[in-house]
């Protein structure tokens, strides 16, 4: 059971808008920033989203993040085949005092 | 190029000892915390720790102290994770990443070890 509650799947089809939400507590996402990460199939993640709605240098414009309260989301927009692959949110847990996932999402293009 | 080149796929048996390296190259590999992270087969990730090069300052993961030890070579740009006793759980591939902005923006390709 991951500290952070992610939907096990999303789906969309091209073009569409997808959100995937991300669920914590005070001692992480209440307090501290998220991350999302995507991992495509067979490879190591990619730094998609730091500081709850920054995108590191080559990230697209179509991926955005929000946090509110204890809760967060990814978004992506203009979705794409190659945008299929699991997404994990991240935060700091300051009463674990170590870094949380949560279970990932996997994003399927229909 | 700035990446993070681990060692290769390793086939050990309950028991064994093992250690798994991480080199970093084209930037100030002492400069930056290194992570370890754990995926399971067909499973999520998990944080294992982390270490500074610069110092060997390390931080561990509840879940995992005492399991595994995180440890540097600052000299050779190399961060290490190893197990004194593999079990049949420790079956998985572990990524080190670089952190940055409080989370990872550089990984590296992963080892497989399978026990």
């Amino acid at each position: 059971q991951s500290v952070l509650t992610q939907p096990p799947s999303a789906s969309g089809t091209p073009g569409q808008r997808v959100t995937i939400s991300c669920s914590g507590s005070s001692s992480n996402i209440g307090s501290e920033p998220v991350n999302w990460y995507q991992q495509l199939p067979g490879t190591a993640p990619k730094f998609l989203i730091y500081g709850n709605n920054q995108r590191p240098s080559g990230v697209p414009d179509r991926f955005s993040g929000s946090k509110s309260g204890t809760s967060a989301s990814l978004a992506i927009s203009g979705l794409q085949s190659e945008d299929e692959a699991d997404y994990y949110c991240a935060a700091w847990d300051d009463s674990l005092n170590g870094v949380v996932f949560g279970g990932g999402t996997k994003l399927t293009v229909l | 190029e700035v990446q993070l080149v681990q060692s290769g796929e390793e086939v050990k048996k309950p028991g064994e000892s093992l250690k798994i390296s991480c080199k970093g190259s084209g930037y100030s590999f002492n400069n930056y915390w290194i992570g370890w992270v754990r995926q399971m087969p067909g499973k999520g990730l998990e944080w294992m720790g982390i270490i500074y090069p610069g110092d060997s300052d390390t931080r561990n993961s509840p879940s995992f102290q005492g399991q595994v030890t995180i440890s540097a070579d600052k000299s050779i740009s190399t961060a290490y994770l190893q197990w004194r006793s593999l079990k049949a759980s420790d079956t998985a591939t572990y990524y080190c990443a670089r952190q940055l902005n409080g989370g990872y923006d550089l990984w590296g390709q992963g080892t497989l070890v399978t026990v």
